[in-house]
């Protein structure tokens, strides 16, 4: 029953290597989001993909990157991790970007950075 | 640029009390807005979604508004329980961008 699913649930990674983040769903839905959440911060989105279509924050840092290969899984890659990038990223979809439909969340991912 | 803000950031009860949490946004030009709940460590569960043109959604015990024009929204939950403790966050979509911009949250507990 499971529709967005997100693995690995926690990531422990070492400052610099980079990591790969997974998200997957099973909704069939057109846009997928990334988000960031620090410690009792509000999520903040990093990009989405609309279809094939990347767009990212103007606020985003090039240390972020993600693809999406198919309707059904999206990656975020961190590929120089720092200390600062340790938080809960999380993972949703939505059937389009219109303001009709909701955003549906995966459980998210803790990264830690070591 | 939308600011949101969610008052108060923590609110501790004894179960059965009916409670209102608060929301307020800068810019009242949005499309709608969503109600999430969050529990420790965990991802965030979509609990109402509120369209521009609407006042009110209802989910049971759960009663949202939303009065654009103020720039505010209300989450009221009737006769709460424990199960209810968890982190309740407000985020209006609007704009161009299709973006979710979301509030600090209220951090909710509710006393046996």
């Amino acid at each position: 029953d499971a529709m967005v699913i997100q693995n690995p649930r926690y990531q422990v990674t070492q400052f610099g290597k980079p990591v790969t983040l997974s998200c997957s769903q099973t909704l069939n839905h057109n846009v997928m989001y990334w988000y960031q959440q620090k410690s009792s911060q509000a999520p903040k989105l990093l990009f989405h993909y609309y279809d094939k279509d990347f767009n990212n924050e103007a606020d985003t840092p090039d240390n972020f990157q993600s693809r999406r290969p198919n309707t059904s899984f999206c990656f975020l890659d961190i590929r120089s991790p720092g200390l600062g990038d340790a938080a809960m990223y999380l993972c949703a979809t939505s059937r389009d970007r219109r303001a009709t439909y909701e955003q549906y969340f995966g459980p998210g991912t803790r990264l830690t950075v070591t | 640029k939308q600011e949101v803000t969610q008052i108060p950031a923590a609110l501790s009860v004894p179960e059965g009390e009916n409670l209102v949490l608060n929301c307020s946004f800068t810019d009242s030009a949005i499309y709608n807005l969503q109600w999430f709940r969050q529990d420790p460590g965990k991802g965030l569960t979509s609990l109402l979604l509120i369209q521009s043109s609407q006042r009110e959604q209802t989910s049971g015990r759960l009663n949202a508004s939303l009065d654009k024009s103020s720039g505010r929204s209300t989450l009221y939950i009737a006769a709460s329980q424990p199960g209810d403790s968890a982190t309740y966050l407000c985020a209006p979509e609007g704009g161009s961008s299709y973006k979710l911009i979301f509030g600090s949250g209220t951090r909710l507990l509710v006393r046996p």
